[in-house]
């Protein structure tokens, strides 16, 4: 069986700090893990994901995440947090890659940008 | 701009009603997925299905039931709403993997039932 946890519901920075949003995973065979992004009133869209190729994944709007095997973790990170990044985060996982029906979804991230 | 539509975005409704969340895709992808998100929780697995006329039970028991008549359309029907059912629906669909393209989500339909 699968699973995610994301550390902090909420998470508030200030405008121009460093986000980091923390993702962990359980999986027994090497995942494929997301990041989703769902701003208010709209369905979610994809940041970033891991499949097996580089370890640090670059995705839009300039974040990024790096994946840990050791370390069983897939954090997402912006170094310069911008008044447009609040919006609830989600970390996935799929031991398969293949359809959804096999994605596992985190309860999300609220992140908080401070002026 | 969306590529998935969900129509009502938002439907308040009396209990014992039954209605008929609308789905549809223009990007001619077989998999399609409903999900159901409550605040603070993750996202839920209602219904999926891989194509025509082929429809699957997620990982959440739901009372909806949905159809696959058409590619692009993959309606949600609650035949008797309850106030159990207040919660927003999110329409999704994907290419052959989501290893390879991402889930497409539409705006979501939240639904109240009094």
């Amino acid at each position: 069986a699968q699973s995610v946890t994301q550390l902090g519901s909420h998470v508030s920075v200030s405008e121009g700090a460093l986000v980091l949003l923390r993702c962990n995973y359980s999986s027994s065979v090497p995942p494929y893990l997301f990041w989703y992004v769902q701003y208010p009133n709209q369905g979610l869209q994809l940041l970033l994901k891991y499949t097996s190729a580089a370890t640090l994944v670059k995705g839009i709007n300039g974040f990024e995440a790096e994946f840990k095997k050791s370390e069983t973790s897939f954090h997402l990170t912006k170094p310069s947090a911008h008044m447009s990044d609040a919006a609830e985060y989600f970390c996935a996982v799929s031991a398969s890659g293949g359809g959804a029906d096999g994605l596992t979804f985190g309860k999300g991230t609220h992140l908080i940008i401070q002026p | 701009e969306a590529d998935i539509y969900q129509t009502p975005r938002y439907l308040v409704i009396g209990t014992g009603k039954k209605i008929t969340l609308e789905c549809s895709q223009t990007m001619g992808h077989d998999k399609m997925y409903w999900y159901q998100q409550d605040p603070g929780m993750e996202l839920h697995l209602i219904h999926y299905s891989y194509g025509v006329n082929s429809t699957e039970k997620g990982d959440l028991s739901s009372e909806s039931t949905v159809s696959r008549i058409r590619t692009e359309h993959f309606p949600l029907t609650l035949e008797s709403a309850r106030p159990s059912h207040t919660s927003q629906y999110l329409c999704a669909s994907s290419g052959r993997t989501i290893g390879n393209s991402p889930l497409h989500f539409g705006n979501g339909t939240r639904l109240t039932v009094t």
